[in-house]
């Protein structure tokens, strides 16, 4: 049963630390997406990549996130350093381009808390 | 830019009747439209999508969409509900051409009273 999995599921550090999450996407998929669930703002994308190459990071706040593939097997999003305001639910998600569209795949997310 | 109103909170609906969760779009250009739900503590699953065809798509566990153009719309339906439906959705929609962000509505929490 192919799935998106995301590492860790839950992380709680300090403020200051930097923070790394993980993405296996399916495999296969060549699209990759890093979104953030909170209350307030709801569903936010944050990225998204192409054959690993990014094609839209307008979402994320340049100057503590990053995001790489470092190869077709494997996303980062990377926080540093963290803020108790990026406090939330971080879900990856993969697809497939086929038919000029993208049916996305979600991951479990990973919770991060930052006190 | 394009937008996604799920106008309800929460739908509260009894267990066997039909329920109907609302979404309305705003896009440029020909939608592509997507229904997802998430249990909780898990990730969003997808239900059904809407590309070009058939105004009636048929999804998971019993759901189904229209597709309404000139409304703008595409409320998720089942014809009887079950317990086990309650959960929150998500609307989402994208443009046809060539930018793929998916821009997701705030959630519609759906409650199926026994």
């Amino acid at each position: 049963d192919a799935r998106v999995t995301q590492t860790p599921r839950d992380k709680v550090t300090e403020m200051g630390q930097e923070v790394t999450m993980r993405c296996q996407p399916i495999l296969g998929h060549n699209t990759v997406f890093w979104y953030r669930q909170t209350m307030m703002q709801g569903l936010e994308l944050l990225a998204y990549f192409r054959n690993r190459a990014p094609l839209d990071d307008s979402g994320m706040p340049k100057d503590r996130f990053s995001a790489e593939m470092p190869d077709a097997t494997l996303a980062t999003l990377k926080i540093q350093p963290s803020e108790p305001r990026d406090s939330a639910v971080y879900f990856c998600a993969s697809g497939r381009q086929g038919g000029g569209y993208t049916e996305a795949f979600f991951g479990q997310g990973t919770r991060l808390t930052v006190v | 830019a394009q937008s996604v109103a799920q106008p309800e909170d929460q739908v509260n609906v009894a267990e066997g009747n039909p329920l109907t969760v609302k979404c309305t779009y705003s896009v440029s250009g020909n939608p592509y439209l997507f229904w997802y739900v998430q249990y909780p503590n898990r990730g969003l699953q997808f239900l059904l999508k809407y590309i070009t065809g058939d105004n009636l798509v048929k999804g998971s566990y019993g759901f189904e969409a229209e597709f309404n153009k000139s409304q703008t719309s595409f409320h998720l339906k089942k014809p009887s509900a079950l317990v086990s439906d309650s959960a929150l959705y998500f609307c989402a929609v994208r443009d046809s051409r060539g930018n793929e962000k998916l821009t997701f509505g705030t959630g519609t929490r759906l409650t199926i009273i026994p």
